[in-house]
């Protein structure tokens, strides 16, 4: 089944303990992203990947991290997490140049930063 | 700056009503317009618009694109319970970045 898979689902943590939410895609897409959705806000793109090791800021990278060293994986490092991170995240993926720019959205990780 | 501007920001109909949701957008080397349905999880894609005034339709749901305007609608007609969700409009511009609206949020009554 193609599908963009997200670990954990939920997450509640302390500020400043480091963390990584793994992202995973089984389309053979080139272009995956990490979002945040915060009420009244809507979707914000924080990075974002053109294929392996091509990364790129979206609207808001400020306090996190990614990689990029094999097409199907795209994890979200936040090295010190903060209260203002608490928010629900997703992953996607999506073929560039082949006509349809449709995403595919991983399920989401609830996260909490106490 | 690239932004997305949806309206109105939420609406409540009964079923059987039709209903048209708007997305204006200033982006700079705009490539394609998305329209997503995010209900109580991940966004679910709906239409991809790239060229002015050629409808896309599935089913009840139809969406079509202005370019010199820089807006797209979508309609629902006939709505049900199951039109409930956010509606997601979304830019994909030439800079590899997608833009997101802040949503527009459907509620249908039975």
């Amino acid at each position: 089944e193609a599908q963009v898979t997200q670990n954990p689902r939920y997450l509640i943590t302390v500020t400043g303990k480091k963390l990584t939410v793994t992202c995973s895609q089984n389309m053979n897409h080139e272009y995956m992203s990490w979002y945040r959705q915060d009420p009244g806000l809507g979707l914000r793109q924080i990075y974002y990947s053109m294929n392996v090791e091509v990364t790129d800021k979206g609207d808001v990278p400020e306090g996190y991290k990614v990689s990029r060293k094999e097409k199907r994986n795209f994890p979200l490092i936040l090295e010190s997490p903060s209260p203002n991170q608490t928010s629900l995240y997703f992953c996607a993926s999506s073929f560039v140049n082949r006509g349809s720019n449709e995403q595919f959205f991983g399920p989401g990780t609830r996260l909490t930063v106490l | 700056e690239d932004k997305v501007v949806q309206s109105p920001l939420s609406l409540v109909v009964h079923e059987g009503d039709t209903v048209t949701l708007n997305c204006s957008y200033e982006v700079t080397n705009f490539r394609s317009l998305l329209w997503y349905k995010q209900e109580k999880k991940a966004p679910t894609f709906l239409f991809m618009l790239t060229s002015s005034g050629i409808e896309k339709k599935s089913g009840r749901l139809s969406s079509i694109l202005d370019k010199k305007e820089l807006f797209s609608i979508l309609n629902i007609t006939a709505t049900q319970t199951g039109d409930s969700a956010i509606y997601l409009c979304a830019v994909w511009s030439g800079t590899y970045k997608y833009i997101f609206g802040t949503g527009t949020r459907l509620k249908v009554l039975a």
